[in-house]
């Protein structure tokens, strides 16, 4: 158990819909990320917020959104669903940004999106 | 961040160790080399990371070479629990941004 809680676990919706993946990161945990995870994609990093702020973005497409509150929970917004998004999201925090050479990031068990 | 290679796929018999190759012939000096782990379809799971020297932990050690341009993840004694996918990743933690690339990675079979 790596401490990172994410809800829900599996989630079935069709296209055009809208759905909110959540994360509660490890107790103390400043950093969240946010990695989407399809058959033919691999891992692939979306974005990073410490501490409220966004720290860095990747493939992120437009339609989805992330942020993290004051209580350091995340949730990441997928709108306007298509087949393409079905894949397993993951979150990950850690205790400083990545900056602070640790490198160690705990990952939950992902939430897994399936668009029908 | 340097780009690493991993071989696609290994097999390895239960209570042998197990060693995991990586190349990154394009490191850099202030480049780290971290390993993490993905069991089927779970979350990733740190193993180890390391600059130059060698390093261990109670899950594995990590051998790199002397002019760093590859590694080696050794599994002591690995078990069926130990089958995953295996991912070597080159960074610098300053100033690659806050993000952990992962690339295909290695699919380490143990087999009984």
């Amino acid at each position: 158990d790596s401490g990172v809680t994410q809800t829900p676990k599996h989630l079935i919706t069709a296209t055009g819909q809208r759905v909110t993946l959540r994360c509660s990161p490890r107790s103390g945990d400043l950093s969240v990320y946010w990695y989407q995870q399809s058959l033919d994609q691999g891992l692939q990093f979306l974005i990073h917020y410490y501490n409220g702020e966004e720290r860095a973005k990747g493939n992120i497409l437009e339609r989805f959104s992330a942020q993290q509150f004051p209580d350091l929970h995340s949730e990441l917004n997928l709108s306007s669903l298509e087949l393409g998004d079905s894949a397993l999201y993951f979150c990950a925090s850690s205790v400083l940004p990545a900056g602070a050479n640790t490198g160690e990031l705990f990952f939950g068990e992902g939430s897994r999106l399936t668009v029908l | 961040d340097a780009k690493t290679t991993q071989p696609t796929s290994m097999d390895c018999a239960e209570g042998r160790a197990a060693n995991l190759p990586c190349n990154h012939s394009t490191i850099s000096g202030n480049e780290y080399v971290y390993w993490y782990r993905q069991i089927h379809s779970q979350g990733p799971q740190y193993i180890i990371h390391g600059l130059k020297n060698n390093e261990t932990n109670e899950m594995a050690s990590l051998i790199i070479t002397e002019d760093r341009k590859s590694s080696t993840l050794i599994l002591p004694h690995a078990t069926l629990r130990d089958t995953a996918v295996y991912y070597c990743i080159v960074r610098v933690p300053e100033t690659s941004g806050s993000r952990l690339t992962f690339g295909e990675g290695t699919q380490l079979t143990v087999n009984p």
